[in-house]
Parts: structure tokens; C-alpha cells; sequence
């Protein structure tokens, strides 16, 4: 079957660091990826998603970077703060079938712990 | 609005017991799902709905019973709880049309003893 992983399970980086948190994908029809964050005790939280006809796309301090050669993906996070200590998953997006959106299969990471040292 | 609420935060269980967990979304999302988070383990679909009164079976539905009679409700049913469901669930819903992310509630943690 198909399946997205972590390259790091765990990341330490210093207050005012840039964090990169990767993630491979195995199915090169994935055609839309997700990151969320999640913290402890609450639902994964949308952070950034990116279609497969782009490499880049960027938001409010997170750029996400999609490389389809190697079927890699990347969370970039610039100047990570505290309240950016966290889980977060990468998710693929699998679409099949005709119509509505309907036909997709989503599937989820097992996540990287950001632990962010003031 | 509120998102996604799903009651209740926590619950604790006997075996053989049944209960229902409760979903609602005020953002009128067609399509619902429930997930189950397990430690070392990637979020797994239980059962999804692409709109109300259908509903489908994701990849580890067995034990678990769902139905959609409005667009804001998708209670998730257990029918004769078993320590292997021990687990955290998170209820999500999302617009229709491709590439649109699922918005997650806070879970419910649930233990069956």
C-alpha cells in the first residue's frame, strides 16, 4: 500500500532558528499535500498545503517545498518561536474516481516532534 | 464559528459496553470523517460521509457503526467496546471539490478497560 513518512522523528531547534521538517511520499499520483500541526491534547491544526503542479508555496512564516523527482516534501518554519513546539504530519492526498471531490484517499504521516529551546 | 466539536473530551469504558461520540460542524462541510490515533501510528480512517444519509466504510471500520441523517451531525458508534479501541478519535469535515483540507475537532480520548 501506499504510505508517507518522517525522515526525523524528533527535531530540536533553538528559539529564532529556521526548523525543516521532511516527509517522503510512495505514490507519485499523490496529487495534494497537507501539513498540520498538533499539540498536545488538541486536533491536528491545517498549517499549509501545496498541489503537485507546484514546487513551492509559502505563508505566514511556513513555506512548503514539494519536490516530485524524489517524491519529497518539506515543512520550512522561520524563526521558530516556543508556541511552535509541536507535532506535525505530512498527509497526501490520493484523488480517483470522477466528480464532487468525492473519490480521494487522505493518507497521514506519523508525525515529527518540534521541540523548540528557549 | 465554532468548527469542529466533538463530545466528549474523555470517556472511560467497560468491555462490552457501547456509546456514541458525538461530531458537529457549523462550517456546512458535506463531507465528515472519523479517525482513530494510535501511538507510532498515522492517522487511520474509520468512516467517512460525503453528504447526509451516506456513508462508507474506511480502513479499520470493524466495531464501529455511523450514520448522517443531518449535514452538521456524524455520530461515530461503538457497539460492544473492546480494549483494542483504545484510542484517541478525531472527527473532521471538509468542503467538497479536490484539494480542500480536513478541519479537525480537539478528539476524544477513550479508554475501555
Amino acid at each position: 500500500g501506499e504510505s508517507v513518512g518522517l525522515h526525523l522523528p524528533t527535531l530540536s531547534v533553538q528559539e529564532g532558528d529556521n526548523s525543516i521538517i521532511n516527509c517522503a511520499y510512495s505514490n507519485s499520483a499523490s496529487d495534494y499535500f497537507i501539513w498540520y500541526k498538533q499539540e498536545s491534547g488538541k486536533g491536528p491544526q491545517f498549517i499549509i498545503d501545496i498541489r503537485s503542479n507546484m514546487d513551492k508555496r509559502q505563508g505566514q512564516r511556513v513555506t512548503v517545498l514539494l519536490n516530485k523527482t524524489v517524491k519529497h516534501l518539506s515543512l520550512q518554519i522561520a524563526a521558530t518561536q516556543p508556541g511552535d513546539s509541536a507535532v506535525y504530519f505530512c498527509a497526501e492526498n490520493l484523488f480517483y474516481g470522477s466528480g464532487g471531490g468525492s473519490n480521494y484517499k487522505l493518507t497521514f504521516g506519523k508525525g515529527t516532534l518540534l521541540t523548540v529551546n528557549p | 464559528n465554532a468548527g469542529v466539536t466533538q463530545t466528549p473530551k474523555f470517556q472511560v469504558l467497560k468491555t462490552g459496553q457501547s456509546m456514541t461520540l458525538q461530531c458537529a460542524q457549523d462550517m456546512n462541510h458535506e463531507y465528515m470523517s472519523w479517525y482513530r490515533q494510535d501511538p507510532g501510528m498515522g492517522l487511520r480512517l474509520i468512516h467517512y460521509s460525503v453528504g447526509a444519509g451516506i456513508t462508507d466504510q474506511g480502513e479499520v471500520p470493524n466495531g464501529y457503526n455511523v450514520s448522517r441523517s443531518t449535514t452538521e451531525d456524524f455520530p461515530l458508534r461503538l457497539l460492544s467496546a473492546a480494549p483494542s479501541q483504545t484510542s484517541v478519535y478525531f472527527c473532521a469535515s471538509r468542503p467538497t471539490g479536490i484539494n480542500q483540507p480536513q478541519h479537525f475537532g480537539d478528539g476524544t480520548r477513550l479508554s475501555i478497560l
